[in-house]
């Protein structure tokens, strides 16, 4: 069974500093990879997305991450946040077995101080 | 986001009573979920759609029931609330039968047993 694992539940920063949150992935089969971004009291928006060839994938506000099949990881990084981005991050595994179903992490919470 | 909403927001509901959750969707996609969200699970899937009438089961779907007889709807039915389904609950469509994979969102509705 395909499993993410967010290894940070909390993440405070403090603001124009750099940030990486961390995304690991089990999976027997390919999968395609997501970050997601969920603002108070918001719905989950789409950061961007991993489906093939180049391993960095640069997404919207900033963002960008690396694929390392080796490592099976998934890492979002951003070089300088902003207090906008204080939010709840959520990386997602996306199984190629015609259901197209996403399995989340739990999620970490990014807090960007001033 | 504008192609999908869900309804009600927000409901407060006693314990035993059935209560419906709907999702609509005006981007004809064959693929719709519903999530819920709790703190410290992420988001975990109850039950998704793949077309007009053909549902399945995620992972939570116990005291969960589904219905999908249009394309645009998809409804999450509680058939006799508990305190344990106090959460928010999510609707997504994906967007895999054209080609863009991921999820959208919608903006979830805020679910309260008492």
């Amino acid at each position: 069974a395909q499993s993410v694992t967010q290894l940070d539940s909390q993440v405070p920063v403090f603001e124009e500093a750099p940030v990486e949150l961390r995304c690991n992935y089990s999976s027997s089969v390919s999968v395609y990879l997501f970050w997601y971004v969920q603002y108070p009291n918001q719905g989950l928006q789409l950061l961007l997305k991993y489906l093939s060839g180049s391993t960095l994938v640069k997404g919207i506000n900033g963002f960008e991450a690396e694929f390392n099949k080796s490592q099976t990881s998934f890492h979002l990084r951003k070089p300088s946040v902003h207090i906008s981005d204080t939010a709840e991050y959520f990386c997602a595994v996306g199984l190629l077995d015609g259901s197209e179903k996403l399995v989340f992490g739990k999620g970490t919470k990014l807090t960007v101080n001033p | 986001d504008a192609g999908i909403t869900q309804s009600p927001r927000h409901k407060v509901t006693e314990t035993g009573t059935p209560v419906t959750l709907r999702c609509h969707q005006t981007e004809n996609h064959r693929y719709m979920y519903w999530y819920r969200q709790d703190p410290g699970h992420g988001l975990r899937l109850i039950h998704y759609s793949y077309g007009v009438k053909d549902t399945d089961k995620g992972e939570v779907s116990d005291g969960y029931s589904v219905s999908r007889s249009k394309t645009e709807d998809f409804l999450l039915t509680l058939e006799s609330a508990t305190s344990s389904q106090t959460s928010v609950y999510f609707c997504a469509i994906s967007g895999r039968d054209r080609g863009n994979y991921g999820y959208t969102f919608g903006s979830g509705t805020r679910l309260t047993v008492v």
